[in-house]
């Protein structure tokens, strides 16, 4: 069984630039969220697909934007980036037939200069 | 309120001791609450998790126990190793909702040997 996977694993842009970050999930897994975790704190709920259809989103402006594919991978796009959008980005992924359980990627580091 | 307060920050314990971690949470909309352990540059991983139908809940060396009524639960690591020193977060969901974990901010953990 393959867990989930991230890729690109660092990233550096610079301000005003877009980036995308993709996403494998757990095969079994039909639920892909993301999440944002800045330095020394908890990871941020940015927005869950499932169906390939947005199904909740936090607190995050609109320029953060996903997509989910029949395969269940997801991309997450960021447009017009800011310096405080340097962070590390988790993607987890769950099934909406098993437990709450979600299992988390290992991120993307994302630097923004 | 969708916050969940966790303590200490820090802390720092003898190989051998018992290591206590504490959350607190305001929304009785929870009902799912997770612990994840992440070390540096890797995803946060699943440790164990519990409902609030029951007020612990042991897996190993790990316990987790919950007081509803205080809205309170905490992560005890029994006979805590070296290899245990990481970032523990605390989290809780809403199932009813998107599957969205709200985060503590983390304590970070070291077990001198």
């Amino acid at each position: 069984e393959t867990g989930v996977t991230q890729s690109p694993t660092h990233l550096i842009k610079t301000r005003g630039q877009q980036v995308t970050l993709r996403c494998s999930s757990q095969s079994g897994h039909n639920t892909v969220s993301w999440y944002q975790q800045a330095l020394g704190q908890g990871p941020q709920f940015i927005f869950q697909y499932y169906r390939e259809e947005e199904n909740g989103r936090g607190n995050f402006p609109p320029r953060f934007s996903g997509l989910q594919f029949p395969n269940y991978s997801s991309e997450l796009n960021v447009n017009a980036l800011e310096l405080d959008d340097s962070a590390l980005y988790l993607c987890a992924s769950s099934s909406r037939t098993g437990g709450n359980e979600q299992f988390f990627g290992p991120g993307t580091r994302l630097t923004v200069l | 309120q969708q916050q969940v307060k966790q303590s200490p920050q820090s802390l720092i314990v003898q190989k051998g001791g018992i290591s206590i971690i504490n959350c607190a949470y305001e929304n009785t909309a929870f009902d799912y609450f997770p612990w994840y352990q992440q070390f540096p540059g890797k995803g946060p991983a699943l440790l164990i998790a519990i409902r609030p139908d029951v007020s612990e809940k042991k897996e190993g060396r790990f316990t987790i126990s919950f007081n509803k009524s205080a809205k309170q639960f905490s992560l005890h690591i029994m006979d805590s190793q070296p290899g245990d020193s990481a970032t523990y977060f605390c989290a809780a969901e809403n199932s009813g909702s998107a599957r969205q974990l709200t985060f503590g901010s983390g304590t970070q953990l070291t077990v001198l040997p």
